[in-house]
Parts: structure tokens; sequence; C-alpha cells
């Protein structure tokens, strides 16, 4: 079956503009994650989507906002980006539950100039 | 809250070398634990798991024991190759399903 698909592969934005990323979960899957992963700050989570409801959030600025759809897509916008955004934003879907596993997509590389 | 601490990178190995990265979490209640492995340009992988106290996950000639009296989950292998150059992530899954990630291990093998 298909894995997780993320879009763009690669991005780059100025400062101070907007970016919506996207998240095509493994079909079945109803939970979707989000990650920022920086070579500083290693993996850290964004938030989380459970059958369109955000479940989980982390401790990141209310520039970082998302949404899932009802055919359990989601996407990721971060507005007024700023240099520090520039990271790799990981996905992750899984069928959901404690022992359930995350599939993780190849990311997007955002890079903000 | 909850969190993952595993041992600082690179680790730098030569061919056929013993293995061991160390991984402790912080928990409340009853934990699901994993081993993540993230290749150059890919995304992460699950490379096994563990899902209550004494059990021993094991892929790939890797292995990882959940201690609860030491709050440990240990990666081990008896003989690395150089195609286990990646990066290594200790995580755990607590019961509102958000998996919390360590910030990973660099391991180099040398041939």
């Amino acid at each position: 079956k298909a894995g997780v698909t993320q879009t763009p592969r690669y991005l780059i934005k100025t400062r101070g503009q907007q970016v919506t990323l996207s998240c095509s979960p493994i079909s079945g899957h109803r939970s979707v994650s989000w990650y920022q992963q920086t070579p500083g700050q290693g993996l850290q989570f964004l938030f989380e989507y459970f059958s369109e409801t955000q479940r989980n959030k982390g401790n990141f600025p209310g520039r970082f906002s998302g949404r899932q759809f009802s055919n359990s897509r989601s996407e990721m916008n971060v507005s007024t980006l700023e240099l520090g955004d520039s990271a790799l934003y990981l996905c992750a879907s899984s069928l959901g539950g404690k022992v359930a596993e995350a599939f993780f997509g190849q990311g997007t590389r955002l890079t903000v100039v | 809250g909850n969190s993952v601490t595993q041992m600082e990178g690179p680790v730098t190995l030569s061919e056929e070398a013993f293995l061991t990265i160390n991984c402790t979490y912080t928990a409340t209640g009853y934990p699901s634990l994993f081993w993540y492995v993230q290749y150059p340009g890919e995304g992460l992988q699950l490379l096994l798991k563990a899902t209550k106290a004494d059990d021993k996950g094991s892929n790939k000639g890797f292995e990882a024991t959940y201690r609860k009296e030491t709050t440990s989950f240990h990666l081990e292998k008896g003989s690395v190759q150089v195609s286990d150059s990646a990066v290594y992530f200790c995580a755990l899954s607590d019961r509102d399903d958000k998996i919390i990630f360590g910030k990973g291990t660099r391991l180099h093998i040398l041939p």
C-alpha cells in the first residue's frame, strides 16, 4: 500500500511569507502528527490530529497551525515565517492508540531566506 | 511531563563491533517504547518496539528490552555493518497517543 506522502519535498520562502505543507496519510489511518526536525533541537512535536480534531499540541507559537480533512489528509500552515523556521517538517500517520506504529513521510525541507 | 533521554552522538564504531545506544525515559503510567531509524535523506521508520515491561523488541539484529525498574530501553546489536550508519531515535507513546522522541544518536560505522 502507498506510504505517507508529503508535498512539496522542498520549499524556499522569504521571511514574513506564509507556507502550507500537505500530508496524505496511509489509507485507513486516522491519526496524523507533525514534527519539526532541526540539527539543534532534534525532533519536536507540533500537533496531532485524529478524525479532524486536534488532540495534542506541542509548544510552538500560534503562527503554526494545522487541520485535518474528512479523508484524513492534513495540512500544516506557518504564517509570518522567520529564519528559525527553516527545518525538515515530518508528517507521521498511524491507526491511533498507544501501541500503534507511526509511519513517516520523507518530509518537506523548508528554507526561509 | 514525559520525556526521553538518549546518549549524545555521534557514535563511531568499526564494522562488526558491538553497539549499545542508551535510552532512558520519564513517564507516568505504562508507555509503549520504540526505536526509530532515519537513513540519510529519508523519514523515520520503525526499527522495533516493546509495549510492556520485560518485553524485548527485535529486528534486523537489533534488540532492546523494556526495563521498568530502570526506566530504560537501550538499543543493542552484536555486530554492526556499514549499512547501519544512520540516526537512531528512542521514543515513547503515552496514554494520549502522542509520540515523544529523544534527540537522536548519529551512528557512523567504519569499514
